[in-house]
């Protein structure tokens, strides 16, 4: 089946405008998770849905971030008023949460990704 | 202490060796842990799950955990160019709910 989706896959804005990034995640995947990898680091969490719920935003840099989820499907992550250190790629996952409860955590399946460049 | 800790490397190893690839945990009731393979400027796919004490072997990648020194490993046979990439450990938040926590990477470069 289709895996997740992203769009756009580049997205080239200027100091100070806000930008929507969407993801579609695997069709039955309950939990949806965004993550922001700068050039040359690690993965960053910012934030966990699970349904339409999101018990975890801990991770969203300041409050120029936003997100939300509609129907247990689509997400969209906003920034507003962007800055230049917003610039990275934007990785979405989902996962099935079959496994949870049972003590096993649920594999992550990755989006292409929307590289983000503020100039 | 970071929750999931991998050493960042480069690790170069020859072409057709084994390469070995490890993670340290904190929180000893982790139970499931997953090795992702990252190519430059790609996003990350799964190439292994483990959840119990040993190895999984899966083709020439083999997982081993163990929980009681709180590592889990990634062994690579064979080594081929096309394994040079960044491995990226990930185990389960401590918090009680389905969220990973990923390691910083190691970067291997399989060199010919």
């Amino acid at each position: 089946g289709a895996g997740v989706s992203q769009s756009p896959s580049n997205k080239v804005t200027e100091k100070g405008k806000d930008v929507e990034l969407r993801c579609d995640p695997i069709s039955g995947h309950t939990a949806l998770y965004w993550y922001r990898q700068s050039l040359g680091q690690g993965l960053e969490f910012l934030i966990y849905f699970q349904g339409n719920s999101a018990p975890d935003k801990s991770g969203l840099p300041s409050d120029r971030f936003s997100a939300e989820r509609t129907g247990g499907s689509v997400s969209t992550l906003t920034i507003q008023r962007t800055q230049q250190e917003d610039s990275a790629v934007y990785l979405c996952a989902s996962s099935s949460l079959r496994g949870y409860g049972g003590g096993n955590t649920d594999t992550q399946y990755f989006g292409p990704g929307t590289r983000l460049t503020v100039l | 202490q970071k929750e999931v800790e991998q050493n960042s490397g480069p690790l170069s190893v020859p072409e057709g060796a084994i390469a070995s690839l490890n993670c340290t945990y904190s929180d000893r009731g982790s139970q499931s842990f997953f090795w992702y393979r990252q190519y430059s400027g790609k996003s990350p796919e799964l190439i292994m799950s483990i959840y119990s004490n040993g190895d999984k072997e899966d083709g020439r990648f083999t997982a081993q955990l163990n929980k009681a020194s709180q590592y889990v490993s990634l062994l690579i046979r064979d080594s081929q160019p096309s394994d040079s990439a960044t491995y990226l450990c990930a185990g389960p938040f401590s918090g009680g709910y389905n969220k990973l926590i990923f390691g910083a990477g190691t970067r291997l470069a399989v060199h010919p």
